[in-house]
């Protein structure tokens, strides 16, 4: 069963045109991220949300914003995109935990953005 | 469309043969390290995980090795088979474990 689920799996969006990409869990997770990935390079950390604390990375474009309702969801909304911001991106979730202190990131299966 | 990307390092092992997969991880006080398996238009899928303060860890056919005097993994694969193909990431957490970073990765090609 998919703990980690990213709508839709492909979304097209004209340029310029806001966008929105939706990621929900079952796992129960406090931590959630946002990862954006080019053709051939690893996943780039845009932010993440440690339950509510919203951490956004030093080099996310404003452009980029991120809201959380609650633990299960988590959106990534693209403000005006642009042809450069095409890529895959991936949601994942971890959690920390008393004894590991972390149990590895859990990721979805991406959404693939077209920007046209 | 999408930039050019990088070229990513390519392994290519025959069926059959252990595969070594490195990683060089960039901060000396990253305290957890996890390998990702990345299959074509796939998120990415843990193999592994290890922790500062080991220097091996064995799992079913996958041992992570890490050398924390050269910020060095490395991801051994062993009777590699070709639903191994794929691009393995490495990856370190910064600052506990909010950050997980990602390495570059390596294309993992097996010879049937």
């Amino acid at each position: 069963d998919a703990m980690v689920i990213q709508n839709p799996r492909y979304q097209v969006t004209q340029f310029g045109k806001p966008v929105t990409l939706s990621c929900s869990q079952t796992l129960n997770h406090n931590v959630m991220y946002w990862y954006q990935q080019k053709s051939s390079q690893a996943p780039k950390l845009l932010f993440h949300y440690y339950d509510k604390d919203f951490n956004n990375e030093a080099d996310t474009p404003d452009n980029f914003q991120s809201r959380r309702p609650n633990t299960s969801f988590c959106f990534l909304d693209i403000r005006s995109p642009g042809l450069g911001d095409a890529a895959m991106y991936l949601c994942a979730t971890s959690r920390t935990g008393a004894v590991r202190g972390l149990v590895e990131a859990f990721f979805g299966q991406g959404t693939r953005l077209t920007v046209v | 469309g999408e930039s050019v990307g990088l070229h990513l390092p390519t392994l290519s092992v025959q069926e059959g043969d252990n595969s070594i997969i490195n990683c060089a991880y960039s901060n000396s006080a990253s305290d957890y390290f996890i390998w990702y398996k990345q299959e074509s238009g796939k998120g990415p899928q843990f193999i592994i995980d290890i922790r500062s303060n080991m220097d091996k860890r064995q799992g079913q056919r996958v041992t992570v090795l890490l050398n924390k005097t050269v910020k060095h993994l490395s991801l051994q694969i062993a009777a590699t088979q070709p639903g191994d193909s794929a691009v393995y990431f490495c990856a370190e957490t910064l600052g506990g474990y909010q950050k997980v970073t990602f390495g570059t990765g390596t294309k993992l090609q097996v010879i049937p």
